[in-house]
């Protein structure tokens, strides 16, 4: 069974700082992994999606990365806005099932 | 806790029928739910937002006679695919949360396949 766990629950940066949010999922047999933002009260809201053959997406400020092997995304935020204070959630796609798991997600707060 | 359930998980159908999916939340009361459609290789996209006791709110370019939700009771929403076609093959997806609680429990999908 899939099982995806993010890292740090929860986070708080000053404004223009540079961050790293984590991933990890248990089983590689993935179809993709994708990025999530939740706020509060509204629907999710995709960011990126690697496929299961690809290493990295890029998408304005922000750059996710998957190692397949060793179980592992990274989403990468580059000079942080007030703005971008949300949840992040990463899911893996199982690979035939096309079931997605989602970790818990990472609470963002960027200070001004 | 706090899970939340689809039923079923996978369907084949012929084109021109319906087809009903299920959401639920097992263990706690979802005031608002919501449903996603994810296409093969592209992202999950909102389809819309279902508050318990109301009629749903429906995002741009989905269509509200076309994709029927019911939210009836604190613990399960419907979605009903109507007269389903090829082009509505995709991956379902909901989730549910309380009045008051900003977390989203997502459920395992449904993965629709129209012949």
């Amino acid at each position: 069974k899939q099982e995806v766990t993010q890292i740090p629950a929860a986070l708080s940066v000053p404004e223009g700082e540079n961050l790293v949010l984590n991933c990890s999922f248990t089983d590689s047999a993935i179809y993709n992994l994708q990025w999530f933002r939740q706020d509060p009260g509204k629907g999710l809201t995709s960011l990126l999606l690697i496929q299961s053959s690809q290493r990295e997406q890029t998408s304005g400020r922000l750059n996710a990365s998957l190692d397949k092997s060793s179980g592992r995304s990274t989403l990468y935020i580059a000079a942080s806005q007030p703005g971008d204070s949300a949840t992040y959630l990463c899911a893996a796609c199982g690979a035939g099932s096309y079931q997605l798991t989602f970790g818990k997600g990472t609470k963002l707060s960027v200070i001004p | 806790g706090a899970v939340v359930s689809q039923h079923p998980s996978r369907v084949i159908c012929k084109s021109g029928t319906s087809v009903k999916i299920e959401c639920r939340s097992l263990d706690f009361q979802a005031t608002t739910m919501f449903w996603y459609r994810q296409f093969p290789k592209k992202s999950l996209m909102l389809m819309a937002t279902s508050n318990e006791g109301s009629k749903a709110t429906y995002e741009q370019g989905v269509e509200k006679d076309k994709f029927l939700i019911n939210h009836a009771s604190l613990t399960l929403s419907t979605l009903t695919v109507t007269s389903a076609h090829p082009e509505d093959s995709s991956f379902y997806i909901c989730s549910a949360a309380n009045r008051g609680q900003e977390t989203q429990y997502f459920g395992p999908g449904t993965r629709l396949l129209v012949l």
